[in-house]
């Protein structure tokens, strides 16, 4: 079955340094990539759309110029926190988009990164 | 503009008891439908989806959810629940009709879901 990995599954980092986590596709090709956060107890929230060799699309209310995203192939997606700080300690969790016959899509989720930032 | 509600934060359930998690949607156009479950730490695992067609959906682990179009509604459902079945249950619906959707997820809030033994 489709598998996507991330890379660091937990990262701490100190305050005002930047942390790159990566979303890659295992066995398939995925034009989109998304980009949710989530707090403690709370759902996921949709940070960015990726597709490959194009800008991220934010969703309201997310800094691009903090949320570094770059969709660098198919097969992978990063995520670059600038100048973390403690307020953007979260779960990240990525997602692949695969589009399947006819019209329709799967989206498989990555295991998601636990950023800490001290 | 699409959302998703999960109207019950914890749904505590003894095992062997069925376990229904409730789920109701609103979206301009024809709903996609999901069922995901999380447990500590780790990302979300699928269950099942409803797309077209039959409106009991049966998926992984023994779970199945019924689509409801006239009460907008998806509950997800197991007739046996085991301590195992302990986690974070979220609905997700994909909104066909938005032009500018991009096929995004909108996810309800999620439903602790917490079986005794």
């Amino acid at each position: 079955g489709a598998v996507v990995s991330q890379h660091p599954s937990w990262v701490i980092c100190k305050s005002g340094t930047s942390v790159k986590i990566e979303c890659r596709s295992l066995d398939f090709q995925a034009t989109t990539m998304f980009w949710y956060r989530q707090f403690p107890k709370q759902s996921l929230m949709l940070m960015a759309t990726s597709n490959e060799g194009s800008k991220a699309t934010y969703e309201q209310g997310v800094e691009k110029d903090k949320f570094l995203i770059n969709h660098a192939s198919l097969t992978l997606s990063t995520l670059t926190v600038t100048s973390a700080h403690p307020e953007d300690s979260s779960f990240y969790i990525c997602s692949a988009r695969v589009r399947l016959a006819g019209a329709s899509y799967e989206q498989y989720f990555g295991p998601g990164t636990r950023l800490t930032v001290t | 503009a699409q959302s998703v509600a999960q109207p019950e934060d914890q749904v505590n359930v003894a095992e062997g008891n069925p376990l229904t998690v409730k789920c109701t949607y609103s979206v301009s156009g024809n709903p996609y439908l999901f069922w995901y479950v999380q447990y500590p730490n780790r990302g979300l695992q699928f269950l099942l989806k409803y797309i077209t067609g039959d409106n009991l959906v049966k998926g992984s682990y023994g779970f199945e959810a019924e689509f409801n179009k006239s009460q907008t509604s998806f509950h997800l459902k197991k007739p046996s629940a085991l301590v195992s079945d302990s986690a974070l249950y979220f609905c997700a619906v994909r909104d066909m009709g938005a032009t500018d959707s991009w096929g995004k997820l909108q996810f309800g809030a999620g439903t602790q879901v917490v079986v005794t033994p």
